[in-house]
């Protein structure tokens, strides 16, 4: 069965801290791997995206590396900010999906002053 | 250029009603999304529509979902005789095209409330 699973559920950080959240996959064939920023009240937004020959992707303060061999992936956030305050959700699809989404249920991240 | 825009943004019914929810996507996309976020849960896939195809409603999870899209563009999901467990936030997405590669953009959402 095709799964995305994240860690942790809920993190808390001061600001000004960095941060590390996982995604472990069962998705196969497995084509691409997104991660995705939902603010509260928000629809998601894509913050990178990366394909199986790709090791690491970043995007400002934002950094996903992806392990195609061991199905992992992970978004390091450098320098947290309030504005980071949000759910962090990993996206994977499967190749062949007609852009059927498989989604993990998001780590919860609160950024305290 | 204007995203994807849902209505309304929050909707109360009662048990038994019948519901509409509205996605406008962004001009130019011809895939379009639904799909449901129920209180800690992951998102979850319910229909799409590509160009003039039929839609695949293989996500739909009874038969009082339903969906249509109008010259294209504008979509509808109704709800009918709807239920407590039908409360959640209802989002939609439009891309470019249906492919695996095309970033799907997504509306603010329509929360569902069933008393």
């Amino acid at each position: 069965k095709n799964q995305v699973e994240q860690s942790p559920q809920s993190l808390i950080i001061l600001e000004g801290k960095n941060c590390t959240l996982q995604c472990n996959y069962t998705v196969s064939p497995f084509s691409n791997l997104r991660w995705y920023k939902q603010d509260t009240g928000r629809g998601p937004v894509s913050l990178t995206i990366m394909t199986f020959s790709e090791n690491t992707k970043s995007n400002g303060r934002y950094t996903a590396t992806l392990d195609a061999d061991t199905k992992q992936s992970s978004l390091h956030i450098t320098a947290s900010q309030l504005s980071d305050s949000a759910s962090y959700i990993c996206v994977v699809s499967s190749r062949g999906s007609q852009g059927n989404l498989i989604f993990g249920k998001g780590t919860k991240l609160s950024v305290k002053p | 250029g204007a995203g994807v825009s849902q209505s309304p943004s929050n909707k109360v019914t009662e048990k038994g009603k019948d519901v509409e929810l509205r996605c406008d996507p962004i001009s130019g996309h011809t895939a379009l999304y639904w799909y449901r976020q129920s209180l800690g849960q992951g998102l979850e896939f319910l229909i799409y529509f590509q160009g003039n195809s039929a839609p695949d409603k293989s996500g739909l999870p009874s038969d009082r979902f339903s969906a249509e899209r109008t010259g294209g563009s504008v979509s509808t999901l109704t709800i009918q005789r709807t239920q407590q467990e039908d409360s959640a936030v209802y989002l939609c997405a439009s891309s470019w095209g249906q492919g695996e590669y095309n970033e799907q953009f997504f509306g603010p959402g329509t929360r569902l409330t069933v008393l």
